[in-house]
């Protein structure tokens, strides 16, 4: 069973149509969760990071919340440069790196 | 902005071959990580290592080393590349503790290895 789920795998929006993706974690004692935008052939670039349930944070159109069991990247009036791949990462109990999601592949139609 | 800098961006390499991945960082960061990502496998970590001389294993050490001589500088080994073994590398370091600090880990570019 995978520690971190993310949904859907894929996702297609029209220009200004809102979304969210799904993250959903099953590790206990969560330290903090990240998440990451991946364009191709590029390595992730960190966009936030949340660490107790309750916690919201933004940047341009993009908001995350959390929640005990999983966190969700609201997508507000997105623009087809917001086309990337999305990956969530968890720290949790005594570990010392990231595990990840294997993303939400997200394309936004012009 | 740190800089994480992977210094092969495209490798293929034959079977058997001996293989180094080089990366380093110019921020003087203490933990240093070394992840592949393979589609519908996400990213998975290897090895990290905390300071110069110390090294961990990840989640899927087998078939891999480390080497971290000097702060800046963490190398992946595959002392015999196999095919499976073709994949993105994604090297990546970070300040400190992770955990409810602000610290976080930030990534190269990538090295995509083939193995043929």
């Amino acid at each position: 069973e995978d520690q971190v789920t993310q949904s859907p795998e894929a996702l297609r929006l029209q220009e200004g149509e809102s979304s969210s993706l799904n993250c959903s974690y099953t590790v206990s004692g969560l330290r903090g969760l990240f998440w990451y935008r991946q364009d191709p052939g590029k390595g992730p670039e960190f966009l936030f990071t949340l660490y107790s349930a309750g916690e919201e944070k933004e940047k341009e159109r993009l908001k995350a919340t959390l929640t005990k069991k999983e966190s969700f990247l609201h997508i507000t009036a997105p623009k087809p440069e917001d086309s990337a791949t999305y990956l969530c990462a968890v720290l949790w109990g005594g570990a010392d790196g990231l595990t990840f999601g294997k993303g939400t592949h997200l394309i936004i139609q012009p | 902005d740190v800089k994480v800098t992977q210094s092969s961006r495209y490798l293929v390499k034959r079977t058997g071959e001996k293989v180094f991945l080089e990366c380093v960082q110019d921020m003087d960061h203490e933990n240093m990580f070394w992840y592949r990502q393979d589609p519908g496998l996400g990213l998975r970590l290897i090895y990290f290592s905390y300071d110069v001389k110390m090294k961990e294993k990840g989640d899927i050490p087998e078939g891999y080393s480390v080497s971290r001589e000097k702060k800046e500088r963490f190398s992946l080994i595959l002392e015999s590349a196999s095919t499976s073994q073709t994949s993105m590398y994604l090297c990546a370091s970070t300040e400190g503790s992770l955990g409810g600090t602000g610290n976080t880990i930030y990534f190269g570019e990538g090295s995509w290895l083939t193995v043929v």
